[in-house]
């Protein structure tokens, strides 16, 4: 079935320091792509979101690219903040006509000042 | 503009009781998807409800149920409640269905702990 496999946490940095959380997937069809980011005792925001191959969401200094022939959608930042401590989530809808999303496991990311 | 607020935030219950979760959407909002979280399992989908309609659902028992009033808010009923239930139940509204043009919003959930 759909599922989304991500890398498993904690990732600690300090800040500055260059950020990668790795996300792959497996869907039928073709499935948009979403990464979330839960700040300590909030609800999930939306990140950044890419609806085709080699798409690139960005928000916030942060970016993925849709990589159809990987399977991938990996989530970077060139330079991270105490601020972007939290927990990140990859996802992934294969039908357009719902919103229901398939999420990965969550990666916690710790910025050391 | 308020965001998704959902009551009560924390629920202590025993094993076999039952629970009524409630969610209340975004002003404007017409669909609102329910989902748990938990250690194990991470993020599941359990319901979505767009104009009082259950529209899809998740691979969850019959002891998880749901409906949404007239008002776009929603409730969520869990059943004879077993200690795998404890979780997080978050709930998302959106303006409407289809995740490209319309993105969810999250409440910050209830944190339900059966004991």
């Amino acid at each position: 079935g759909d599922s989304v496999t991500q890398m498993e946490g904690p990732v600690t940095l300090s800040e500055e320091a260059f950020l990668t959380i790795n996300c792959t997937y497996t869907a039928t069809g073709y499935p948009s792509l979403f990464w979330y980011v839960q700040y300590p005792g909030e609800g999930l925001q939306l990140l950044l979101k890419a609806t085709k191959a080699d798409d690139k969401g960005s928000n916030k200094g942060f970016e993925a690219t849709y990589r159809k022939e990987t399977t991938s959608f990996h989530l970077e930042k060139g330079s991270v903040q105490v601020s972007d401590s939290a927990v990140y989530f990859c996802a992934l809808s294969v039908d357009g006509a719902t919103n229901k999303l398939i999420f990965g496991t969550g990666t916690l990311l710790a910025v050391q000042p | 503009k308020a965001g998704v607020t959902q009551t009560p935030r924390y629920l202590i219950k025993t094993r076999g009781q039952q629970v009524t979760l409630s969610c209340s959407p975004i002003s404007g909002h017409r669909s609102v998807s329910w989902y748990q979280q938990t250690p194990g399992q991470g993020l599941q989908f359990l319901f979505e409800y767009f104009s009082e309609t259950q529209r899809n659902k998740g691979n969850f028992p019959g002891r998880f149920s749901g409906r949404q009033f007239s008002n776009s808010r929603s409730e969520m009923n869990v059943s004879t409640l077993e200690l795998g239930d404890s979780a997080l139940y978050l709930c998302a509204s959106s303006l409407a269905v289809g995740l490209l043009n319309s993105p969810l919003h999250f409440g910050n959930g209830t944190r339900l702990t059966v004991t």
